[in-house]
C-alpha cells in the first residue's frame, strides 16, 4: 500500500504545454504540499493545503495552480509550460501542519 | 542568517568511520526539528525527528543546541548504505505550516 502516490512518475512535454500532476494520500492526513526540486537538488516548498483550504502559497509563477478536491488529494496543474520549470515535483502531506511530512516518490517533469 | 544552513559537503568516509554533519537555523522559536534521508533520484524521507535536547536511533544520534541554533547529527560506524544526502529541516519562521528544508549534505561512505 503506497502512502503518498503521484501519477504521473515522468512527464516529457514541449513548451507551451498545460499538464497536470496527481497526488494521493491514504493515510488520513490533513495536509498536503507540493514542493519543487531543481537541479541543484534544492526542495523548496509551493504550496500547502490543510483539509482542501490553501494555507500556504509561496512565490510560484500563477500559472502554476493546485486543487484539492478532498483532503486525500492535492492536484498541481501547471499551464504554459516553461524550460525552467524543469524539475521533479514532490507532493507530501502530514497528519497536521507543521507534523512529520511523508513524500511522494516524485514527479520528473522535463519541458523541451 | 538562512532559514537553514548546511555544509553541502561531499563528506568522503570509509565504512566503519564516525561522521557528523551541522545545521544552523535562524528561528528561534522553532520547537521542532527533523532530519531527512534522500537517496539519489528518490524522495526524502524521515530519518529522525528532534524534539528535546536529543535524540538517538541505533547509529543515529541527533543533538540539538538552542542556544547556538544548531543541529548536528552524528553517524557511527558508518555502512556502505548510509551513502545519500542528508536534509536538515527546521520550522519556517514565517508559518508553522511549513517546514524549510536544507540543501543538504552528501555522504559517501566508501569500502
Amino acid at each position: 500500500d503506497t502512502a503518498v502516490s503521484q501519477t504521473p512518475k515522468y512527464l516529457v512535454t514541449q513548451m507551451g504545454n498545460d499538464k497536470s500532476i496527481k497526488c494521493e494520500q491514504n493515510l488520513g492526513h490533513d495536509t498536503m504540499y507540493w514542493y519543487k526540486q531543481d537541479s541543484k537538488k534544492f526542495l523548496k516548498i509551493m504550496f500547502s493545503y490543510n483539509n482542501k483550504e490553501l494555507i500556504i502559497n509561496e512565490t510560484v509563477p500563477n500559472r502554476f495552480s493546485p486543487k484539492s478536491p478532498d483532503k486525500a488529494h492535492l492536484n498541481l496543474h501547471i499551464n504554459s509550460l516553461e524550460l525552467g520549470d524543469s524539475a521533479v515535483y514532490f507532493c507530501a502531506s502530514s497528519r497536521t501542519s507543521g507534523d512529520t511530512q511523508y513524500f511522494g516518490p516524485g514527479t520528473r517533469l522535463t519541458v523541451l | 542568517r538562512k532559514e537553514v544552513e548546511q555544509d553541502p559537503g561531499p563528506f568522503n568516509v570509509p565504512e566503519g568511520a564516525t561522521v557528523a554533519f551541522n545545521c544552523t537555523y535562524s528561528n528561534s522559536a522553532s520547537q521542532s526539528f527533523f532530519w531527512y534521508r534522500q537517496d539519489c533520484r528518490k524522495e526524502p524521507k524521515l530519518l529522525m525527528s528532534v524534539y528535546s535536547s536529543g535524540n538517538e536511533d541505533g547509529r543515529f544520534t541527533a543533538q540539538l543546541n538552542r542556544a547556538s541554533q544548531y543541529i548536528s547529527l552524528l553517524i557511527r560506524d558508518s555502512k556502505l548504505s548510509d551513502s545519500a544526502t542528508y536534509l536538515c529541516v527546521v520550522p519556517n519562521s514565517n508559518s508553522g505550516y511549513a517546514l524549510n528544508f536544507g540543501k543538504g549534505t552528501s555522504l559517501l561512505v566508501t569500502p
